[in-house]
C-alpha cells in the first residue's frame, strides 16, 4: 500500500524550531517529487514547498523563503520540512504529498494524513 | 502567480442532483496540470482527477473534469451523501503551485 505517514508537530513559540517528518513506503521514493501543504485552520489548501526527486532542486512558498527548509533522505524513504522562526501565522496542519516524476504529472497523491504545528506563546 | 477562483463558494443540493464546480484560472493553464481534490472534515485531501479529465486511481466515473485554458469544470452526477465535502482545484503549471479557494458542496 503507497502510504505518507508525518510525524514532529506540536507546540512551539513564535520565534522557536520544529522539524516535520513525512515517511513513505510502498513505493519507489527516490522517483518522485514530494512537496508539502499546509492548511491554517478553517481556510483552504496552500502549498508550501517542492523537492525533486534526488534532492537537488527546491522551491518555496514565498511566505516560507528563507525559514522553511525542504529535504529528503532516499535511503530512509523520508521527507522532511525544517521550520525555523517560526510565526502565529505558520500555524496550520501540515500536509505531505507525493507529486510527478521525471516521465510526467499526475496530481499529488497520495497525501499524508498530516500532522498540526501550533505556534503559540 | 496563478490565481485560481473557484466558483461557487457554497453549492446546495439534494441528493440524486448534478452538481457543477468552476475554476477559472488568471492566466492560461496547461491541461495537463489542472487538478481536482476532494476534502472532508478532519481528512487529508484526495485526488480526484489530474490533467484536467483525468480520474485518479478508484474514483468512480460519477466525477468528471472538463475545460482548457483559463476555465475548468468538475462535474459530479447522482450526488449521494459521501460526496458532499469542500472541493478544490490545482494548477501545477507555473511555479508557485496554486490551489483555488475551494468550494464546499453541502446538502440541501
Amino acid at each position: 500500500e503507497v502510504q505518507l505517514v508525518e510525524s514532529g508537530g506540536g507546540l512551539v513559540q513564535p520565534g522557536g524550531s520544529l522539524r516535520l517528518s513525512c515517511a513513505a513506503s510502498g513505493f519507489t521514493f527516490s522517483s518522485y517529487w514530494m512537496h508539502w501543504v499546509r492548511q491554517a485552520p478553517g481556510e483552504g489548501l496552500l502549498w508550501v514547498s517542492r523537492i525533486n526527486s534526488d534532492g537537488s532542486r527546491t522551491n518555496y512558498a514565498d511566505s516560507v523563503k528563507g525559514r522553511l527548509t525542504i529535504s529528503r533522505d532516499n535511503a530512509k524513504n523520508t521527507l522532511y520540512l525544517q521550520m525555523n522562526s517560526l510565526r502565529a501565522e505558520d500555524t496550520a496542519v501540515y500536509f505531505c504529498a507525493r507529486g510527478g516524476t521525471k516521465n510526467g504529472f499526475w496530481g499529488f497523491d497520495p497525501w499524508g494524513q498530516g500532522t498540526l504545528v501550533t505556534v503559540s506563546s | 502567480e496563478i490565481v485560481l477562483t473557484q466558483s461557487p463558494g457554497t453549492l446546495s443540493l439534494s441528493p440524486g442532483e448534478r452538481a457543477t464546480l468552476s475554476c477559472r484560472a488568471s492566466q492560461s493553464v496547461s491541461s495537463n496540470y489542472l487538478a481536482w481534490y476532494q476534502q472532508k472534515p478532519g481528512q487529508a485531501p484526495r485526488l480526484l482527477i489530474y490533467g484536467a479529465s483525468s480520474r485518479a486511481t478508484g474514483i468512480p466515473d460519477k466525477f468528471s473534469g472538463s475545460g482548457s485554458g483559463t476555465d475548468f469544470t468538475l462535474t459530479i452526477n447522482r450526488l449521494e451523501p459521501e460526496d458532499f465535502a469542500v472541493y478544490y482545484c490545482q494548477q501545477y503549471d507555473n511555479s508557485p503551485i496554486t490551489f483555488g479557494q475551494g468550494t464546499r458542496l453541502e446538502i440541501k
